[in-house]
């Protein structure tokens, strides 16, 4: 079966920037996105078809897609970006997660 | 606005049978795709299954296939997902969420209902 694979955890400080992983067997030959989840809250949509953003989902979030690998970019982090996120593929008529990443801003 | 209001915390014992329900709203429920996501606890999301209102057409992950069914009443805009004999391992926060995309370019999940949490223990 098809697999995403995220590091655990990724740290930034308040107003750099925040990249976030997923790797996959060919991913850039597929669509990739990305959900927000907040501690308590249900996920999120913050970037689909590998670099759309939904409305109200602010510009600061980026995603490309390309070889092996997805990437979400958080640009001028804020201290509300603090989450987890997780990417997401479609592979063989089937919904694939990646592990998730704790995005801590400190 | 699109709204997926999902039933409330269950309390169940093991080999107990559950329905619980996702109802859509703002939007054509026949149109798109409702999805269902379980979150264990501390965990990430996994995705169970999703079927489509309009002509039923549903899918299931191999993880869940014949642990779970779902189904959907499109005349109440209404998705389900029901088990016949839960397990303590059921234990979990189930999401449903609106699915769109296509076959050929995939699909993602563009809004989500607030979670049902279910617990079973005896």
């Amino acid at each position: 079966s098809y697999e995403l694979t995220q590091p655990p955890s990724v740290s930034v400080s308040p107003g750099q920037t925040a990249s976030i992983t997923c790797s996959g067997d060919k991913l850039g030959d597929k669509y990739a996105c990305w959900y927000q989840q907040k501690s308590g809250q249900s996920p999120v949509l913050v970037v689909h078809q590998d670099s759309k953003r939904p409305s109200g989902i602010p510009e600061r979030f980026s995603g490309s897609n390309s070889g092996n690998t997805a990437t979400l970019t958080i640009s001028g982090t804020q201290a509300m970006d603090e989450a987890d996120y997780y990417c997401q593929a479609w592979d063989s008529s089937t919904v694939v997660f990646g592990g998730g990443t704790k995005l801590t801003v400190l | 606005e699109v709204q997926l209001v999902q039933s409330g915390a269950e309390v169940k014992k093991p080999g107990e049978s559950l329905k619980i329900s996702c109802k859509g709203s703002g939007y054509s429920f026949t149109s798109y795709w409702i999805g269902w996501v379980r979150q264990m606890p501390g965990k990430g999301l996994e995705w169970m299954g999703m079927i489509y209102p309009g002509d039923t057409d549903t899918r299931y992950s191999p993880s869940f296939q014949g642990q779970v069914t779902i189904s959907a009443d499109k005349s109440i805009s209404t998705a389900y997902l029901q088990w016949s004999s839960l397990k303590a391992s059921d234990t979990a926060m189930y999401y449903c969420a609106r699915g769109t995309g296509t076959r050929e370019s995939g699909y993602y999940f563009d809004s989500w209902g607030q979670g049902t949490l279910v617990t079973v223990s005896s």
